[in-house]
């Protein structure tokens, strides 16, 4: 079955270092997205990305954080600046479609720690 | 602003038991239903996915139900087994905002024992 790939699985960076996490998603998938989750706390959305543009973003995704596809197969979420509050699991989610029931499936996702 | 929550936090039963994990959500204004399962520092896989439309789905042991209405789905999970101990997470995807984003609960914990 395909899958939504992501690396590395684990990150560890020091503060104000820029990190990038990329994520390959399912080949016919058209929508792509960002989650993450802070230990013991909630999956939170960060962003989605459709037709090389960002379509939706939370308050959590401000000017520190990007999003761009480069070529034809990955998705990377890059963070500028690292805070110690960004340490979290960091989930890559696609879907086929957006008629507002497509299901999405989610990588395995990158730990990031930051330090 | 949407919220979800899952009842009860965590749950511990013997193999061969029956269980019904819960989420309700505030906002009816959804496009759909998933739930989802999540092994320790691993990711998420979907189980089930009911429409708004729909009133339950079912996949092998697993049944899901949705009242709209009234904010509530459950999962109904058959003669458990200890390979269904994880965390199950029941996300709503919100027809308001740019109708993109899910809306996680903190989800249930589940320990099935021998």
């Amino acid at each position: 079955e395909p899958e939504v790939t992501q690396t590395p699985s684990h990150q560890v960076t020091q503060m104000g270092q820029e990190v990038i996490l990329r994520c390959v998603p399912i080949s016919n998938h058209l929508y792509f997205y960002w989650y993450r989750q802070i230990l013991g706390q909630k999956v939170e959305f960060l962003v989605s990305f459709y037709n090389n543009e960002i379509s939706e973003k939370s308050e959590i995704f401000d000017d520190q954080f990007s999003v761009e596809r480069p070529d034809g197969s990955n998705f990377t979420l890059k963070i500028r600046s690292t805070k110690l509050e960004d340490s979290a699991m960091y989930f890559c989610a696609s879907s086929e479609d957006l008629q507002g029931g497509e299901k999405l499936f989610f990588g395995s996702g990158t730990q990031l720690s930051v330090l | 602003k949407q919220e979800v929550t899952q009842i009860p936090a965590a749950l511990s039963v013997p193999e061969g038991e029956n269980l019904v994990l819960n989420c309700s959500f505030t906002d009816s204004a959804i496009y759909n239903l998933q739930w989802f399962r999540q092994d320790p520092g691993k990711g998420l896989t979907s189980l089930l996915l009911i429409q708004s439309s729909q009133r339950e789905q079912t996949s092998g042991r697993l049944n899901a139900s949705l009242d709209k209405s009234s904010g509530r789905s459950t999962l109904y999970i058959a003669a458990s087994q200890p390979g269904d101990s994880a965390t199950y997470l029941c996300a709503v995807r919100g027809v308001t905002g740019g109708g993109n984003k899910l809306t996680f609960g903190t989800g249930t914990q589940l320990k099935v024992e021998l």
